[in-house]
């Protein structure tokens, strides 16, 4: 099975930078994604990481440390619409589901 | 128009009930999803269909069944709605071809349930 953890709320200001982590436990990994989801929204895909490393994309991050189950997501120059909660999951190896840790809810005040 | 599209978005209705929320989807995935999203549980899978004959059970099926009536169409359904199945549900789909990004998931916009 799989066990995700991450953050339940974070608040940070407009203009700054903000990291969420995520750390999980899996019988088998064949990657991390990291979904957007605003209030009474659909998720919608921020990233993905398979190797270890970090993935830039704009002014969202992505970092990946396979040894220590580990990964984060760097969002830098926050701006209001940022505010959202931020899913971390997981795919397991052998299949293509994927197990969404409970998430994180950033709020951005000014 | 949406890709993944999930009917009826609002649904109020009382326990005893039978439910039925549908899904279809215009992206040509094999494979589609249900999951169930609750404040402080996330979303957590129903069940999951890799393609229209493959139909499997997800983490919290108990009070559920679906059916795949076609590629594009996944349906959810509750037999007798409970109180405790009030929540919000989305519609997903992902494939394994066209180089996508193995397991990215595209969702509806959801269907919120409440049973009174």
């Amino acid at each position: 099975g799989q066990n995700i953890d991450q953050p339940t709320e974070m608040t940070a200001t407009e203009g700054a930078i903000v990291q969420i982590n995520c750390t999980y436990q899996t019988s088998g990994f064949n990657g991390l994604f990291w979904y957007q989801q605003h209030a009474g929204e659909a998720p919608t895909f921020l990233s993905y990481n398979v190797l270890d490393g970090l993935e830039e994309k704009g002014r969202f991050s992505s970092f990946l440390s396979r040894s220590k189950g580990y990964s984060y997501l760097l969002l830098k120059e926050l701006q209001m619409k940022d505010s959202a909660s931020y899913l971390c999951a997981v795919l397991g190896a052998g299949s293509y589901q994927l197990t969404f840790g409970k998430g994180t809810k950033l709020s951005v005040i000014p | 128009d949406a890709d993944v599209t999930q009917t009826p978005r609002n649904r109020i209705t009382k326990t005893g009930k039978r439910i039925m929320l549908e899904c279809s989807q215009t992206k040509g995935h094999d494979r589609m999803y249900w999951y169930r999203q609750d404040p402080g549980l996330g979303l957590r899978l129903i069940y999951y269909s890799f393609d229209v004959k493959d139909i499997n059970k997800g983490e919290i099926s108990d009070g559920y069944s679906v059916s795949r009536q076609a590629q594009a169409k996944f349906s959810l359904s509750l037999e007798s709605a409970i109180p405790n199945q009030t929540a919000l549900y989305f519609c997903a789909t992902s494939t394994t071809s066209g180089g996508a990004v193995p397991g990215e998931l595209f969702f509806g916009e959801g269907s919120r349930l409440t049973v009174l």
